[in-house]
């Protein structure tokens, strides 16, 4: 079955610097990958997600990129604020399996 | 308009009992799957109902089941609890439409914190 790794599992950036998640999957026929933000005491939070048609897609300052030849997609996070701080999960779906989701990435924004 | 809700927020309880666990989805959607989120864990797929049909089981024992009721809200219920159940059960919720179990976008609800003495 699918499986996703996310690195790294904790990240400190200073307010205004970018910050970079990476996530790899292993059934390459993946094709559905969604990024949630999880914030203490709150269930996760779809911040943006990428189907396999393109290769990368922008919001604000948060975009995803994906490599399927590589199996990675990354988060891209720029101009970082305090309220960025979160665990932020990856996923990766076929579509006719379930989501399966990374370990997650405890981030840091430091004022 | 509101979200996912799910009830109880918290629920302490001991070895051996039961327990349920209900979910409302978002207004119009048909579609609710229920995660196990252990600490410092991803989310973990359980069941994913549409239609009051199961549409998907993730690798959990027999102890877990759910269903879907005619309002499309939904309950979660596991059987002779152990101390390794102790976790956050998440409530996502999709429009239902698409027949694949990971095709459609989830929004989850806030989760019920279970605590296993």
């Amino acid at each position: 079955g699918e499986n996703v790794e996310q690195h790294p599992s904790t990240l400190s950036v200073q307010e205004g610097d970018s910050a970079v998640i990476k996530c790899t999957y292993s059934d390459s026929a993946s094709n559905y990958f969604p990024w949630y933000k999880q914030e203490l005491g709150k269930g996760p939070q779809l911040i943006i997600d990428i189907r396999s048609n393109v290769g990368e897609k922008k919001d604000q300052r948060i975009a995803v990129t994906l490599n399927k030849t590589a199996k990675h997609f990354s988060l891209h996070i720029t101009e970082t604020q305090p309220e960025d701080s979160a665990v932020y999960f990856c996923a990766a779906s076929t579509g006719n399996t379930p989501l399966v989701f990374g370990k997650g990435t405890r981030l840091s924004v430091i004022a | 308009d509101a979200g996912v809700t799910q009830s109880p927020t918290h629920l302490i309880k001991t070895r051996g009992q039961q327990v349920t666990l209900r979910c409302s989805p978002i207004s119009g959607h048909k579609s609710v799957s229920w995660y196990q989120q252990v600490l410092g864990q991803g989310p973990q797929f359980i069941f994913q109902y549409y239609e009051k049909e199961e549409r998907g089981r993730g690798n959990f024992p027999d102890r877990f089941s759910a269903r879907q009721f005619p309002n499309y809200s939904s309950e979660l219920n596991v059987n002779a609890l152990l101390l390794g159940d102790s976790a956050l059960y998440l409530c996502a919720s999709s429009w239902g439409g698409l027949a694949g179990v990971g095709q459609e976008t989830q929004y989850f609800g806030p989760g019920t914190r279970l605590l296993v003495l």
